[in-house]
């Protein structure tokens, strides 16, 4: 069974850091492109940054660019996301997703809050 | 940017009903477009993938058309657990794009 666990959310002053996980499980982690896709309270998803099975090609939404950095290790099934330079508008249930290029599988979610 | 524009926003629907929402990209996209259905409080499902695949386990009702720049998901017979809000999703472009959102509300 495909499985996706993110962790590493929270509260976080603007201006300050975060370094969100996502635990793949129950397929080749090193065979697919991973993303991370965010959703603001209320509002719609957000496509964040995706990375290429071995992080050859690294895109990112130019909300985030210069701010945040995806990386993975593939040796460890895990998919990573540093956010730096973190503002109010940031704040978000943060998903990482398995690239087919449809999502064909989401995890549950981790909420990052950016306030002082 | 590929812009990606659903309509409507929001729709109130009854059981049974024939639901079609639609996307709009704003450039030829060809068939790399994909629907997910979100409920509240949980993680989007995909639903279909290219414009018209059903992703394993979609119920039948659930079906997808269009390419270049029009597409359209369609619901038939609608089910009260269909409840949800509906995104589109391409991946024409590495800098991929989300429609706004189509949110189903059931009498």
């Amino acid at each position: 069974e495909v499985q996706l666990v993110e962790s590493g959310g929270g509260l976080v002053k603007p201006g300050g850091s975060l370094r969100l996980s996502c635990a793949a499980s129950g397929f080749t982690f090193s065979s697919y492109s991973m993303n991370w896709v965010r959703q603001a309270p209320g509002k719609g998803l957000e496509w964040v940054s995706s990375i290429s099975s071995s992080s050859s090609y690294i895109y990112y939404a130019d909300s985030v660019k210069g701010r945040f950095t995806i990386s993975r290790d593939n040796a460890k099934n895990s998919l990573y996301l540093q956010m730096n330079s973190l503002r109010a508008e940031d704040t978000a249930v943060y998903y990482c997703a398995r690239e087919r290029p449809d999502f064909d599988y989401w995890g549950q979610g981790t909420l990052v809050t950016v306030s002082s | 940017e590929i812009v990606l524009t659903q309509s409507p926003d929001f729709q109130s629907v009854t059981p049974k009903e024939k639901v079609t929402i639609t996307c709009r990209a704003s450039q030829s996209i060809g068939s790399s477009l994909h629907w997910y259905q979100q409920k509240p409080d949980q993680s989007p499902k995909l639903l279909i993938k290219y414009a018209s695949q059903s992703f394993s386990g979609v119920p039948s009702r659930f079906s997808g058309s269009g390419s270049g720049t029009d597409f359209t998901l369609t619901i038939n017979s609608l089910e009260a657990e269909d409840a949800a809000t509906y995104y589109c999703h391409q991946s024409s472009s590495p800098m991929y794009t989300f429609g706004q959102g189509t949110k189903l509300e059931i009498k």
